[in-house]
């Protein structure tokens, strides 16, 4: 059963602080990704990675790093949390070609106090 | 405007209604169009995914595409309480399989 696994499933931090959220997929998907999910918003894309150590910006990166040290582990950063960071924050990933499927965590939900 | 659109709704049926999603888009490069489902506090799951015109059926699920007029529907039959979620569509082009996502349909069904 393939499996994508976010570190936590809630969270509470205070403004300011550095948070890590960590995703490890089992599959050996080259493609990894990170959104965040808000009312009305749908999902937008934070960060994307296609390989170990390769990143590339997606539609809202700003206040968000990234880090890919090896290929089943994809690590999102929030250098200093702020209150419009609370959201759940997904992550997915593909193996490129023919299968589109992206599977996906079971989701964070974030919050900053 | 955005590249994919969806009716937010919330969309609430009596059980054993048939419910019709949709979603509409720009970009005629989309190649792959798929439907997630999505239960509360969890992630998407995949549903259904299509890359060509017309209907793909999967028990009592249809997802149906036409390509030009850039319009995707799922359809449930015989609807289900189970069947309450929020769905998202969701396109993409190969190969770099970035995803593009509607932003979802609420759907209550009512026992």
């Amino acid at each position: 059963d393939v499996k994508v696994t976010q570190s936590s499933r809630y969270l509470v931090k205070r403004t300011g602080e550095k948070v890590f959220l960590e995703c490890v997929q089992d599959m050996d998907h080259e493609n990894m990704f990170w959104y965040r999910q808000d009312p009305g918003l749908g999902l937008r894309l934070i960060y994307f990675s296609y390989d170990v150590k390769m990143k590339e910006k997606g539609d809202i990166p700003e206040g968000y790093s990234v880090s890919r040290e090896k290929k089943e582990r994809f690590s999102l950063i929030l250098e200093s949390a702020s209150t419009n960071q609370t959201s759940m924050y997904l992550c997915a990933s593909t193996s490129p070609g023919d299968s589109a499927e992206a599977f996906f965590g079971q989701g964070t939900r974030l919050t900053v106090v | 405007q955005k590249e994919v659109e969806q009716d937010p709704g919330p969309l609430s049926v009596p059980e054993g209604a048939i419910v019709s999603l949709n979603c509409t888009y720009s970009n005629s490069a989309f190649q792959y169009f798929m439907w997630y489902r999505q239960y509360s506090r969890k992630g998407p799951e995949l549903l259904m995914y299509t890359y060509s015109s017309g209907n793909k059926e999967d028990g009592r699920f249809t997802a149906q595409v036409d390509k030009s007029s850039k319009y995707i529907s799922l359809f449930i039959r015989d609807s289900q309480p189970s069947d309450s979620a929020t769905y998202l569509c969701a396109m993409s082009i190969p190969p770099g399989n970035q995803f593009y996502f509607g932003t979802g349909t609420s759907l209550t069904v009512i026992p």
